[in-house]
């Protein structure tokens, strides 16, 4: 079946840290790979994405790459802020064009000053 | 940027009653609108695909007849979790897929803000 692990959390970091948020999966097929964030209060929303192997999503300073033959997706930062503090889902669309998302458990991250 | 709207954010009610929870997008029209729940510290699990003008399609073992989704229109789903037990409190999360942006693969999912629910 298909499957999504992420690392338990919390993440406790301090400002400037690097950030690794380790995601595994299990698919049938070839998913798109994603990683979502939700602000407290706020809805999940969009980090970045990857539709094949060896592509690398990137967005605010997050990158993550889609490693076809560790069947991982690992989020990283070089240096986190206090903003980034957040829970961090990853996840994986099995079918193509049906959006059909299979999460991970979700990691949260706190950033101190 | 697309908003998806979701009320309540949080509800608490009595074993036996109902509960509705609505899904509005609010500046996009929604063809396909999809409901999660999310037990602590665990995934959020799909539960239901809802179509405009359609039955929804449920997941495998997700009770049609407990967790009702009507999708009226283009800007609105909802859930109602009737008789509602205390084993169904649990977070409810919905989300959207722009119809402007639903012939693309790549086209995101904008989310709710999520609905707390907890049954005494």
């Amino acid at each position: 079946g298909n499957s999504v692990t992420q690392m338990e959390g919390p993440v406790t970091l301090s400002e400037e840290a690097f950030l690794t948020i380790n995601c595994t999966y299990t698919a049938t097929g070839y998913p798109s790979l994603f990683w979502y964030v939700q602000y407290p209060g706020e809805g999940l929303q969009l980090l970045l994405k990857a539709t094949k192997a060896d592509d690398k999503g990137s967005n605010k300073g997050f990158e993550a790459t889609y490693r076809k033959e560790t069947t991982s997706f690992h989020l990283e930062k070089g240096s986190v802020q206090v903003s980034d503090s957040a829970v961090y889902f990853c996840a994986l669309d099995p079918f193509w064009g049906y959006n059909k998302l299979i999460f991970g458990a979700g990691t949260r991250l706190a950033v101190h000053p | 940027g697309a908003v998806v709207s979701q009320h309540p954010s949080w509800v608490i009610c009595k074993s036996g009653t109902s509960v509705k929870i609505e899904c509005r997008s609010l500046d996009f029209q929604a063809t396909t609108m999809f409901w999660y729940r999310q037990f602590p510290k665990q995934s959020l699990m799909l539960m239901a695909t809802s179509n405009e003008g359609s039955k929804a399609t449920y997941e495998q073992g997700v009770e049609k007849d407990k967790f009702l989704i009507n999708h009226a229109s283009l800007t609105l789903s909802t859930l109602t979790v009737t008789s509602a037990h205390p084993e169904d409190s649990s977070f409810y999360i919905c989300s959207a897929r722009d119809r402007e942006r639903g012939s693309s693969y790549n086209s995101p999912l904008h989310f709710g803000n999520g609905t707390r629910l907890t049954v005494t």
